[in-house]
């Protein structure tokens, strides 16, 4: 199995701000993924994160919006720039090992 | 581009019943799928992989190829079933596309 810490795990935040979420896994990983979890809907994959080189953004999602670090093979940050209400969700940290993907418990942000 | 429906966000029955929660998918390569729960409070879980045909907790799901369905089932629902249900896709890169859940609800 995985051990994935996400910090915070909820933060209420204002409009044009831009909050930086933590992922940290409890052994080295090739891959994290990061996904959205809009109120009622499914999950949503933003981008893969490999140590190394930079993010790779799936359709609808840009590197401007959300910046990716990804300085180790232990450790993640996703951040959400400039945001705005829409971008009122939960924000998951993923790894895959032995062909499962491990979820952290999620951040959920509001944006007033 | 690969899609994965699950047609019912609620389901409810009743303890002992049989439950069965659909999935459909579309995807133009070999698809491995997956069912992923979320138990009240708790972390998105893997519960079962096609490629294990394996049953877990008492579910298990049957890849249809010819219907590009994987349904979930058990023949005796329990309470503490009762959970958020995701159908995943998994394509290139380990990557996964979600279905939009189904909320299961297992009434006394």
């Amino acid at each position: 199995s995985a051990v994935i810490s996400q910090k915070p795990s909820r933060d209420i935040c204002q409009r044009g701000t831009s909050l930086t979420i933590q992922c940290q896994v409890d052994s080295q990983v090739t891959m994290m993924f990061w996904y959205r979890q809009q109120p009622g809907q499914s999950l949503t994959l933003i981008a893969t994160a490999n140590q190394g080189s930079e993010a790779t953004y799936e359709s609808g999602f840009v590197i401007d919006k959300f910046p990716i670090s990804r300085p180790n093979l232990t450790f993640s940050t996703l951040t959400v720039s400039n945001m705005s209400p829409e971008d009122s969700s939960i924000y998951l940290c993923s790894v895959q090992r032995t062909g499962e993907l491990f979820f952290g418990e999620g951040s959920r942000l509001t944006v007033l | 581009a690969q899609r994965v429906t699950q047609p019912e966000k609620l389901l409810s029955v009743f303890k002992g019943a049989p439950v069965e929660l659909k999935c459909n998918y579309s995807y133009s390569g070999s698809p491995e799928l997956f069912w992923y729960v979320q138990y009240s409070r708790q972390r998105l879980q893997l519960l079962l992989r096609h490629i294990s045909r394996e049953s877990i907790k008492g579910f298990t799901a049957d890849l249809n190829k010819g219907e590009t369905s994987f349904h979930l089932k058990k023949p005796f629902a329990q309470e503490e079933d009762s959970a958020m249900y995701y159908c995943a896709l998994q394509t290139s890169g380990s990557r996964l596309t979600f279905g939009e859940g189904t909320q299961l609800t297992v009434n006394p």
